[in-house]
This record gives C-alpha cells, structure tokens and sequence, in this order.
C-alpha cells in the first residue's frame, strides 16, 4: 500500500534562513511526488512535482525539492524563507502506472517562519 | 490547468438533515476525486467519482453515508446524509487532468453540523 510521511508536525524558521520540510513516501513502482501549500480558509495550491527526470525539480515562489530514490525521500527547500511563507504543507504520492491511481496526503507540516 | 468551483463554499446543518455538494470543472475530465479534511488536518479521500458509473469508496465510507453523482465529465456532487456533529470537516473536489499532471482542488466545502 502506498503512505506518504512528515514526521514533523511544525517547522520554525527564521526568516531569511534556508528551510526544509521533510517527506518519505512508500509506493509500488515509480512514483509520482507532489507538494501542495494552504493558506488559512484557503484550497490547496499546487507547488512542484516529480515525474521523472531531473532529480532537483522547482516549484512556485521559489520552492524546491529533491527526489532521491535510494532514501525515498522527497524533501522540500528553500534558500531563503519570507514570513509570507507560512502555512501548512502536504506532501503527496502516487503510483505512477495510471492517472486512475488515487493521491495520498501526508499528514501535513505547519511551517512558521518568524520576521 | 483545470478551474472548480465548489458550492456552498461553507454551511450550518441541522443533525439529521442531508447536504449535497456541487463541483463544476471547466474542462472534461474522467475521474474526480472526493477528500475530506478536519482543519489543520490532512486529507482523507472519501471516493472516486467515473462517470458513467460507481463511485469507488474508500475503506470507512459508504454509498448510503456518501452518496456520489457523476452525469457528467465536468460535474459531480457528493451528499452527507444523515448528519451527526462528527461530519463537520471541509469537503474538497479534486481532479486530474492526465497521468503526468498534478491534481487541482476546489476551494472546499466548510460544513459544520449543530
């Protein structure tokens, strides 16, 4: 069965520093990474993803992740954090085989980066 | 890229009552997804919606709880019947456009049930 996780609950950062949001995932065959944002009273917002290629792939407003398939891992990053960046991050996965497979969701980090 | 709306954006229901949720996509697609999401929370898909056919629940929903309609490529509804306080959560549509392509999301649905 396949599981996405964020073992951390919240990320502080102060802003300016460089942030990471960690993801492992768990899926038969290739998969297919996701990064979503919300914002408070908002829908999710589409950041990156991985398909295939280049392991470094570059999202919206300066998000990055990398996939490393030795570690399934699916980390997201960013040189330098705005307090704007705020809110909660989901990691997701799915099996690459069919665009019928579902999407799973981890269970989310808050990030909060202080001015 | 793919536009939902969702309506009602949010609702306050009487236990015992039943809601439909609208989800309107301005392009054809096969499969809509259905999630379900207590805020701060993560998503928890509740079924996938084909047209032309079943939807396909996930373990812990059911068809009489979670009805789903699907006339069309571009509408679905899902119904929350039967409401008790424990159904209050955002309800989120969701599509895929293709196999290589990332899934757009509604605005969602805030029910809360007194």
């Amino acid at each position: 069965a396949q599981s996405v996780a964020q073992p951390e609950d919240q990320v502080n950062v102060a802003e300016g520093n460089p942030l990471t949001v960690k993801c492992t995932y768990s899926v038969s065959g290739n998969p297919y990474l996701f990064w979503y944002v919300q914002y408070p009273n908002r829908g999710l917002q589409f950041l990156l993803k991985y398909i295939t290629g280049d392991n470094l792939v570059k999202g919206s407003y300066g998000f990055e992740a990398e996939f490393n398939k030795s570690q399934t891992s699916f980390h997201l990053k960013k040189p330098s954090a705005l307090v704007s960046d705020s809110a909660l991050y989901f990691c997701a996965v799915r099996p690459g085989y069919s665009s019928a497979s579902k999407i799973i969701f981890g269970s989310g980090t808050r990030l909060s980066i202080r001015p | 890229s793919a536009v939902i709306s969702q309506k009602p954006s949010r609702d306050i229901c009487q236990r015992g009552t039943s809601l439909t949720i609208q989800c309107q996509v301005d392009s054809q697609v096969t499969m809509m997804f259905w999630y379900r999401q207590q805020p701060g929370q993560s998503l928890t898909l509740i079924a996938t919606a084909n047209q032309g056919s079943e939807a396909t629940y996930e373990s812990g929903f059911v068809i009489d709880k979670f009805p789903i309609s699907r006339p069309n490529l571009t509408f679905s509804t899902l119904t929350v019947s039967n409401m008790s306080p424990e159904d209050s959560s955002i309800y989120l549509c969701s599509v895929v456009l293709g196999r290589n392509t990332e899934a757009f999301f509604g605005q969602g649905t805030r029910l809360t049930v007194v």
